[in-house]
């Protein structure tokens, strides 16, 4: 079936170091989400990449999208402290799919 | 708008017991969904509904039954709880298979 792999599936930063995470679906996505899961919290929506090749910035995030649709990427640029949590990848195929959630990336900030 | 509300917050099943976990959202979203998450393997897909009526099974439908007879409830039934059950529940409700809000969660012990 579809899968959607993401890693790393844990990174250790110094704060202030940026981070990457990446996410392969191993077929064409119509789209792709990532969320943001606070230690004990609930996944939170940060933002969804629909177009080939797109590239969306937030403050010191940047989500990107790959041009046949199949990977993405969310870069942290100077982490902070706030950041700490698990990022998630969701990956949909077709305007009628479920989502296919990644395995998420563990980031921990050290002050 | 309280969002996506979950019930009960914390639960703890002898294996064989059964339980119904409580959805409740007050946007008017038609798309409904039932998460666990376990350790290191992300969100995995219960069950969904797209609209009142309307329910289907997702990655892991085993061992669960959801009804969706209002537009705001989705209630996930345990028939027989095991061991394996043991797991974070999310549910999530969203306008058009998009961005999707989580409900706090549910954590469930079967022992």
């Amino acid at each position: 079936g579809q899968q959607v792999m993401q890693i790393p599936q844990y990174q250790h930063v110094q704060e202030g170091e940026d981070f990457t995470t990446y996410c392969n679906s191993s077929t064409t996505l119509s789209n792709i989400q990532w969320y943001k899961q606070r230690p004990g919290g609930h996944p939170v929506f940060l933002i969804q990449l629909v177009k080939s090749g797109e590239v969306k910035k937030q403050k010191r995030l940047t989500f990107q999208f790959g041009e046949a649709k199949k990977n993405s990427s969310l870069h942290i640029t100077a982490t902070q402290t706030t950041d700490v949590g698990t990022y998630f990848c969701a990956g949909k195929r077709g305007s009628q799919g479920n989502l296919i959630f990644g395995k998420g990336t563990k980031l921990s900030v050290k002050p | 708008n309280a969002g996506v509300t979950q019930t009960p917050k914390f639960q703890v099943l002898k294996t064989g017991q059964s339980m119904t976990l409580q959805c409740a959202q007050d946007m008017n979203h038609e798309y409904m969904s039932w998460y666990r998450q376990d350790p290191g393997m992300g969100l995995r897909l219960i069950h969904y509904s797209v609209g009142a009526g309307i329910t289907d099974q997702g990655e892991v439908p085993n061992g669960y039954n959801v009804s969706r007879s209002t537009t705001e409830d989705f209630p996930l039934r345990l028939l027989s709880a095991a061991p394996s059950q043991t797991s974070v529940y999310f549910c999530a409700s969203s306008r058009d298979r998009g961005e999707q809000y989580f409900g706090p969660g549910t954590r469930l012990t079967v022992t």
